[in-house]
């Protein structure tokens, strides 16, 4: 079966420090993955998608990257965190096919002090 | 890609009660997707119609789908307490414009 696991789930960090987020896939090949941030009263905004392996494209302009070393392994990073950039974190991965629905992983709760 | 507009913002109902969510989208899609987000946790897919498709059915939940209005709904019958949740729409145009985006929601609350 297919399951998509998300670490930390829980993360507390002072403006300023880095920031790593770590997303996998088990039990597929090949899929297109996503991160998405979900701010306080508002909509889920789509950050990254990946389709391939170093293949990354950015939705919104911001203090984040990401990077896909791996097949399924998909990671979001900042060198120096903001306020703003407090949020719950989803990775998400669909499998190409015609319909495109996402399976989404658990989140990770990320507060900048 | 393009974003779904859900009306409620908010619903509240008792337990027992219909639910219904309305979303509203701009341009042509190929489908129409709904998930549910419970509370601190990740979004869960629901059903899917696609855009020849009018309504669908998939156990307590019905999803019409309007095109030339460009607006879709989803009904949840006999609700319960465990159906409080955030709902979310998701309209795909497929394509080059597969990746799906989400509005605000409906944040339904279910009271027992």
């Amino acid at each position: 079966s297919q399951t998509i696991h998300q670490w930390p789930a829980t993360l507390v960090q002072p403006v300023g420090s880095p920031l790593s987020l770590e997303c996998t896939v088990e039990g597929t090949s090949n899929p297109n993955l996503y991160w998405y941030r979900q701010a306080a009263g508002r909509g889920l905004q789509l950050l990254f998608y990946s389709v391939g392996i170093g293949q990354i494209s950015s939705e919104v302009p911001q203090n984040l990257s990401a990077s896909r070393p791996q097949d399924r392994q998909f990671i979001l990073s900042s060198k120096k965190l903001l306020l703003s950039d407090s949020g719950f974190y989803l990775c998400a991965w669909d499998n190409r096919g015609w319909a495109n629905v996402l399976t989404f992983g658990a989140g990770s709760r990320l507060t900048v002090l | 890609s393009q974003q779904g507009e859900e009306d409620p913002q908010a619903l509240s109902i008792q337990e027992g009660e219909n639910a219904t969510m309305n979303c509203s989208y701009k341009t042509s899609i190929n489908n129409l997707q709904w998930y549910r987000q419970n509370s601190g946790r990740g979004l869960v897919h629901l059903i899917l119609i696609r855009s020849n498709e009018r309504e669908k059915h998939s156990g307590r939940l019905r999803v019409t789908l309007d095109t030339s209005k460009k607006s879709s709904s989803l009904l949840i019958t006999a609700s319960r307490a465990a159906d409080t949740a955030s709902y979310f729409c998701a309209p795909n145009s497929g394509g080059s414009n597969y990746k799906l985006t989400f509005g605000k929601g409906t944040l339904l609350t279910v009271n027992p």
